[in-house]
Order: C-alpha cells, then structure tokens, then sequence
C-alpha cells in the first residue's frame, strides 16, 4: 500500500517568515495530494490540494508544489501570522483510499 | 464543501462500556468513513461505512468492536464497545465531497476512558 512521510514533525518561525513542510509518497499511482490544518480540539481542515497533472498551486499565502518524479509535494506558506499554528497534515490519494502523513506542528512566534 | 455534524463532541466513559457516535452530514454523499485519532497522532482508516451493507474493515479493526450503522445517505453511527483505556482517542467521521473526490472531517468525537 501507500507509505506517506512527512517532515519536519515540529517547525517554529518567526511571525513573518516562510514555513515549508514536505511529504513523500510510495504509490506512483496516487494522484490526488490534499493538505489539511488542525486547530486544537478542531477537526482537519482542508486548505489546499493538487491533483498530479500540476504541478503548482497556490492560494493567497499557501501554495502546494507536486514532483510526481521524484514523488513528492510541498506545503508554502508564506507571510506566517500566529493564526497559522496548528498541525498540518499532508496525504495521499491512491483509488478510494487517503494515506496520511504523520503531521507537523507548526508554531509561528509573534 | 459538506457540514458533517458529530455527537458526542466528547465524552468520559468507563471501562467496559460503550459508547455510540453519530455523524450527520447535510447532504447526500456517496463515501463516509470513520477514522481514529490517538493522542498526537496520525489519522488511521477504522472503517468505510456502507449504505444498506456491512461496514469495510481495515486491518486491526473489527466489526465486534466497532461496529457502525449507515442506514441512508446522510447518516452513520460508530460504536466503540467493551471499551479500555487505550480506545481513548479522537473518532472523525468523514465524507468524500460531490465534487472532485475531496475529503471533509467533522469536528470529531474525543474519547476519554477512564
């Protein structure tokens, strides 16, 4: 099955700064990537997802870049606020399965 | 995207009940799933949930322990029986949108078990 790694597991930036989190994927025949952002004792949020024919997307200040060579992807966010702490998770779409990544806490320091 | 409505939003139980969550979505969907949660943890696949059938188990889960009702389009229910201190997690129910096949969470349903 699907294998999905995901680094780094903690990221502290300055309010301000770039955070950047990264996922590799096994499966050469997954070809949907979503990334989701939990907010303590919230649900996953989807914030943005790519299919695997682009190669980039983006959103105001997050964007999602996909390498189907190398398998794989890339959470950008840029112009961090505090709001943005949270844990992330990328994931992996193979058929009608989603694998996830173990998530990375992500804390922007005001 | 879909509202998924979850109950209990979390609950304190003693070993050796049960406990049933409910999911309620806003819209037919085709694909409810059920995920756990452990403390700071990943998310894992309990089970698919099937409309007029047996739910779809993953591996290391059953349906004697978790077994789960989808009685219509919009509704599901997971039960967590003869619970243990290590059933103590977050339970999300989940839907795959009409659109394009995206995932959507509830809020999810967090467990303690004393």
């Amino acid at each position: 099955g699907e294998n999905v790694e995901q680094h780094p597991s903690t990221l502290s930036v300055q309010e301000g700064d770039s955070a950047v989190i990264k996922c590799t994927y096994s499966d050469s025949a997954s070809n949907y990537f979503p990334w989701y952002k939990q907010e303590l004792g919230k649900g996953p949020q989807l914030i943005i997802d790519i299919r695997s024919n682009v190669g980039e997307k983006k959103d105001q200040r997050i964007a999602v870049t996909l390498n189907k060579t190398a398998k794989h992807f890339s959470l950008h966010i840029t112009e961090t606020q505090p709001e943005d702490s949270a844990v992330y998770f990328c994931a992996a779409q193979a058929g009608n399965q989603f694998y996830f990544g173990t998530g990375t806490s992500l804390t922007v320091i005001p | 995207s879909a509202v998924i409505s979850q109950k209990p939003s979390r609950d304190i139980c003693q070993r050796g009940t049960s406990l049933t969550i409910q999911c309620q979505v806003d819209s037919q969907v085709t694909m409810m799933f059920w995920y756990r949660q452990q403390p700071g943890q990943s998310l894992t696949l309990i089970a698919t949930a099937n409309q007029g059938s047996e739910a779809t188990y993953e591996s290391g889960f059953v349906i004697d322990k978790f077994p789960i009702s989808r009685p219509n389009l919009t509704f599901s229910t997971l039960t967590v029986s003869n619970m243990s201190p290590e059933d103590s997690s977050i339970y999300l129910c989940s839907v795959t949108g009409q659109g394009a096949g995206e995932l959507f969470f509830g809020e999810g349903s967090r467990l303690t078990v004393l």
